[in-house]
């Protein structure tokens, strides 16, 4: 079975300063892992994955992910802060089925 | 590029009537998910199709049903509403092929129950 725990369900930081939502996971076989942004009333949209090849992921609006086994880490970082980061964060794990399951969320605020 | 298309957008019944909402993969993927999130929750997997078979099922309640037609659009039926079944409903769609694969989301129908 696979499970996603989301480390803070609330962050705040200043527009500039760095970003770093936690997400550890948990899966039988390994993992493709993944993160999504929701803006407020509008759908998921995918930041960045980990399918096996490079550790270290890249993704959209600056956002990078590292995959670290030892630690069952998959934590999402971004240098410096815009107003517009502020939304809900989404940490999924994909095992041997198909199916996404997503860890409760980290909703970030950016204060100018 | 093509998007999932989820319809309606946006959807209100009363409790006890029946929904149905409707999911258009993106061209060419052979698998659809159904995930529905309530109020400032996580989305949760309901059922998925593969190849118009169903492929995997969790906490999806005995009310509701859902099927992969022979074109790949998908629907799902939700009877005898109740509240709690207010939530935003997403679709996704992937092209699993032979291995796990990305899925797409669609924007979405939020449901609305009175």
């Amino acid at each position: 079975a696979q499970s996603v725990t989301q480390l803070g369900s609330h962050v705040s930081v200043s527009e500039g300063a760095l970003v770093l939502l936690r997400c550890n996971y948990s899966s039988s076989v390994p993992p493709y892992l993944f993160w999504y942004v929701q803006y407020p009333n509008q759908g998921l949209q995918l930041l960045l994955k980990y399918t096996s090849a490079a550790t270290l992921v890249k993704g959209i609006n600056g956002f990078e992910a590292e995959f670290k086994k030892s630690e069952t880490s998959f934590h999402l970082t971004k240098p410096s802060a815009h107003m517009s980061d502020a939304a809900e964060y989404f940490c999924a794990v994909q095992g041997g089925s198909e199916k996404l399951v997503f860890g409760k969320g980290t909703k970030l605020t950016v204060n100018p | 590029a093509a998007g999932v298309i989820q319809s309606p957008r946006h959807l209100i019944k009363e409790k006890r009537e029946t929904a149905t909402l409707k999911c258009y993969p993106i061209p060419r993927h052979d698998t659809v998910y159904w995930y529905q999130q309530g109020p400032g929750q996580d989305p949760q997997f309901l059922i998925s199709f593969y190849e118009k078979m169903q492929s995997d099922k969790g906490s999806i309640p005995d009310r509701f049903s859902a099927q992969q037609f022979s074109d790949y659009h998908s629907e799902l039926n939700m009877s005898s509403l109740e509240l709690g079944d207010s939530a935003l409903y997403f679709c996704a769609s992937s092209f699993t092929g032979t291995g796990r694969s990305e899925q797409y989301f669609g924007p979405g129908t939020r449901l609305t129950v009175t």
